[in-house]
């Protein structure tokens, strides 16, 4: 079935430097793709989202373009700040029911 | 304020003692699921529902039930809680449609089953 694969484990980098979460997919289609992000003690919150293949979704400083021929929409902060810590989600929109089927997840932990 | 509330927030239970969990969104979205947050799994949809009276499993249903009378309300019940079930719970709307819509996400509800 659909599904999403993050990179394994944490990420932890100091103010400014540069953020790269891996994102792939296995759809049958073509799946709408997003990322979401979870602060301390919240519920998830879209960060930003792509509907087709070289889409590029952009919110706050994050980037991620849609890869049809690599199956992958890689999260990207060109100099991250200690308020980006937080949990990133990667997710498909399963098409036809609005399922969502999200990766395991990325704690990202930004140090002064 | 558009949103999504889930109450408790946090619960404390014994096995076997039948709880509810309710969902309420204000957005008059068709869309409402329920999902369950754990370490090194991510989230994992339990059941879903595009409309009143419309619910389906999602990918962890056992032990759960859900019902929707009413287009705001989706509760989640656990007839007989056990141990397996401490989780993080979320509850999340959207709407349906030909679009690709951001699911709303509520705060969250942090089940403890001793």
């Amino acid at each position: 079935g659909d599904s999403v694969t993050q990179m394994e484990g944490p990420v932890t980098l100091s103010e400014e430097a540069f953020l790269t979460i891996n994102c792939t997919y296995t759809a049958t289609g073509y799946p709408s793709l997003f990322w979401y992000v979870q602060y301390p003690g919240e519920g998830l919150q879209l960060l930003l989202k792509a509907t087709k293949a070289d889409d590029k979704g952009s919110n706050k400083g994050f980037e991620a373009t849609y890869r049809k021929e690599t199956t992958s929409f890689h999260l990207e902060k060109g100099s991250v700040q200690v308020s980006d810590s937080a949990v990133y989600f990667c997710a498909l929109l399963y098409y036809g029911n609005n399922r969502l089927a999200f990766g395991k997840g990325n704690q990202v932990v930004v140090i002064p | 304020e558009a949103q999504v509330t889930q109450n408790p927030r946090y619960l404390i239970t014994v096995t076997g003692k039948k709880l509810t969990v309710t969902c309420s969104q204000n957005m008059n979205h068709e869309y409402m699921s329920w999902y369950r947050q754990d370490p090194g799994l991510g989230l994992r949809q339990i059941y879903y529902s595009m409309n009143v009276e419309v619910t389906d499993k999602g990918d962890v249903p056992e032990g759960y039930k859900v019902s929707r009378k009413e287009k705001r309300n989706f509760p989640l019940i656990l007839e007989s809680p056990s141990p397996n079930q401490t989780s993080l719970y979320f509850c999340a709307s959207s709407q349906t449609g030909s679009g690709s819509y951001e699911q709303y996400f509520g705060p969250g509800t942090r089940l403890t089953v001793t």
